[in-house]
């Protein structure tokens, strides 16, 4: 079946830096996005979510970025702080489909004090 | 403000013994109900959801069951674990189709030794 894909296991960065997280996915159809954010032990965070309507959204120093064309999604994070450190998630969704996320496998991302 | 509860926390059974995680949902009423496993490093495997009392539908045939019991209760179960059952189980619900954004609960460890 169709998953939502990651290009980087891991990542890491400098605090203060900004980071970028990338997702592929595959069903072309999805119309909904989500990035969610799991520290170590605990459940995911939703971060932020965009439609297909749009190309970009942006939060409080978040930004998530929506290419169609290519089925790309990422999501910035701006002036990195050590609490940034977790695994990420991005889902997509079908509306009025299955009523399901499709999760990527996740990126680890590391702030290096 | 809505909030969602798993226990136990953390769980350590033998091979072959029973199962039962409960997770209840507070501050909505009839919410979509899931059920993840997620293995140490992996992303998220959809186990089962629900879109009302009674109604469960299961994603990957195995070793487990649910049943929601009432509507804001969700409750994983087994009768007799596996090692495989091993992983870090997340429940999580969502408003349904109006709203596709699903929140997570804290999750239960479950070591099967």
């Amino acid at each position: 079946g169709e998953s939502v894909g990651l290009h980087l296991p891991t990542l890491s960065v400098q605090e203060g830096d900004n980071s970028i997280i990338n997702c592929a996915y595959s069903n072309s159809a999805s119309d909904y996005f989500i990035w969610y954010k799991q520290e170590s032990g605990k459940g995911p965070q939703f971060i932020i979510d965009i439609r297909s309507n749009m190309d970009k959204r942006q939060g409080q120093r978040v930004t998530v970025l929506l290419n169609k064309t290519v089925k790309h999604l990422s999501l910035q994070i701006a002036a990195t702080q050590p609490g940034d450190s977790a695994v990420y998630f991005c889902a997509e969704y079908l509306s009025f489909g299955n009523e399901k996320l499709t999760f990527g496998t996740g990126t680890r991302l590391t702030i290096i004090p | 403000s809505q909030t969602i509860h798993q226990w136990p926390a953390t769980l350590v059974q033998p091979v072959g013994s029973p199962l039962s995680l409960e997770c209840t949902v507070e501050g909505t009423s009839n919410p979509n109900l899931y059920w993840y496993r997620q293995a140490a490093g992996r992303g998220l495997q959809l186990l089962f959801y629900s879109v009302g009392i009674g109604q469960i539908s299961s994603e990957v045939p195995q070793n487990l069951s649910a049943s929601r019991p009432q509507d804001r209760q969700f409750i994983l179960s087994s009768k007799k674990l596996l090692l495989s059952d091993s992983g870090f189980y997340l429940c999580a619900w969502s408003y349904g189709r109006d709203s596709d954004t699903q929140y997570f609960g804290p999750g239960t460890r479950l070591t099967v030794l």
